[in-house]
């Protein structure tokens, strides 16, 4: 059971918009901790997608984009493309660990 | 380019020892104040911390492995280390090394190619 809730999948059309949710409580997002998003590939490590609620490392296209409000969290994704079929995780800090590291259980997308 | 490679055994019997070692380069494990720490990811299944240890010193732990994990350093080699005492099957597992973007909540910014452990008898 993880600490933070994501949806098991989601899908869309290429060139739809998807959107991935990510659900804490007041001791993680809700205590105003960050949240980061990766990007998991088929076969490959995770990748960070989005820092900090918001922001993207450079090189990762503006496709994607990252919000926060309350104790929840979402990741869009915009004109979707076939490459962008992945599991993606949601991850923030929780401070019944110390604040320590928490991960949602991961989303796959699939692009139909 | 900082880069990061887990090695160890990929096969460990139950109630032994996890033992692996991230090698570092195109950076130092010493230097300023990132965290250094290990992610694994059962087959088919979601990514779990295991523990970090920053620059600085300190070392924290996840409470669900229930004090059988220690992380360590050895700045010498520019490596660090996970031991995972008293293994099960549910210890089974893609192991990565991982370093923090920037400071400790900013993020993991690097991750190795992960070693998959598999324990069994």
């Amino acid at each position: 059971q993880s600490v933070l809730s994501q949806p098991p999948s989601v899908s869309g059309a290429p060139g739809q918009r998807v959107t991935i949710s990510c659900t804490g409580s007041s001791s993680n997002i809700g205590a105003g901790y960050d949240v980061h998003w990766y990007q998991q590939l088929p076969g490959r490590a995770p990748k960070l997608l989005i820092y900090s609620d918001n922001n993207r490392p450079s090189g990762v296209p503006d496709r994607f984009s990252g919000s926060k409000s309350g104790t929840s969290a979402s990741l869009a994704l915009t004109g979707l493309q076939a490459e962008d079929e992945a599991d993606y995780y949601c991850q923030s800090y929780d401070n019944r660990m110390s604040g320590h590291l928490v991960f949602g259980g991961g989303t796959k997308l699939t692009v139909l | 380019q900082l880069q990061l490679q887990e090695s160890g055994p990929r096969l460990v019997k139950p109630s032994e020892t996890l033992s692996l070692t991230c090698t570092v380069s195109g950076g130092s494990i010493s230097s300023s104040t990132y965290y250094w720490g290990w992610i694994r990811q059962p087959p088919e299944k979601g990514l779990e911390w295991v523990g970090s240890m920053l620059s600085t010193g300190g070392t924290y732990y996840n409470p669900s492995l229930r004090g059988r994990v220690t992380i360590s350093a050895d700045t010498s080699k520019n490596q660090f280390s996970l031991k995972l005492t008293s293994v099960t099957a549910a210890d089974t597992a893609l192991y990565y090394c991982v370093r923090s973007r920037g400071s400790v909540l900013s993020g993991i910014g690097y991750w190795g190619r992960g070693t998959l452990v598999t324990v069994s008898s």
